[in-house]
């Protein structure tokens, strides 16, 4: 399976961006690039998913790299409720789960 | 989204006893659901596919009899955690939703404590 790299930790001061990078250097053509969030004591939530162009929705946005490589999931204004383990999931084909790496833990300083 | 429900939301349980978890699917049917298990600080680690009217497919080094797993209808998948040890003390996480790319929903997690 494609495996992803993310930081450990990021900070973020309330009220402004966010920007969490996702290396993803082995991704396959029918590879989706999915983002989810998990609360602390909560299950994950989805937050965003993206194949060759940038997304947006009321979450967030998503920019994937021309070379799909890389991408960023960009929180335009991050609140304290954003703090959360965010994953980059690579996600498609016939697979069926989701493979969680260590995903990257967002704290928001008010 | 789809909305992905588990009962109970936390359980004690004394060592030895069984412990039943219910995974729901409640606006979508869900042919496929998943099991995971995540220990403190870790990450979710997937324990085995629930599949509709048959058998679940089990992870490398989860014991299928201890974890019992039924899929009796397209909207509900139970976890049996038999004979409860405290190492199975944990957050259990169940998932559902479409392949091929498309969004998983997850439930919010049944914490089990076992003493």
């Amino acid at each position: 399976d494609a495996k992803t790299t993310q930081p450990n930790s990021m900070e973020s001061n309330e009220e402004e961006p966010v920007h969490l990078p996702c290396n993803h250097s082995t991704i396959s053509g029918t590879d989706y690039i999915h983002w989810y969030r998990q609360l602390p004591s909560q299950g994950p939530e989805y937050v965003i998913h993206g194949l060759t162009s940038n997304v947006n929705n009321r979450m967030a946005s998503l920019a994937i790299a021309e070379d799909r490589k890389s991408s960023t999931l960009i929180l335009h204004r991050a609140t304290l409720r954003d703090a959360a383990v965010y994953y980059c999931i690579l996600y498609g084909g016939s697979q069926g789960n989701l493979i969680f790496g260590k995903g990257t833990k967002l704290s928001v300083k008010p | 989204g789809a909305v992905v429900s588990q009962h109970p939301s936390r359980v004690i349980c004394k060592s030895g006893t069984s412990v039943k978890i219910e995974c729901r699917s409640l606006d979508f049917q869900a042919t496929t659901m998943f099991w995971y298990r995540q220990f403190p600080k870790q990450s979710l680690m997937l324990m085995a596919t629930s599949n509709e009217g048959s058998k679940a497919t089990y992870e490398q080094g989860v014991e299928k009899d201890k974890f019992l797993i039924n899929h009796a209808s397209l909207t509900l998948s139970t976890l049996t955690v038999t004979s409860a040890h405290p190492e199975d003390s944990s957050f259990y996480i169940c998932s559902a939703g479409g392949q091929g790319g498309e969004t998983q929903y997850f439930g919010p997690g049944t914490r089990l404590l076992v003493l």
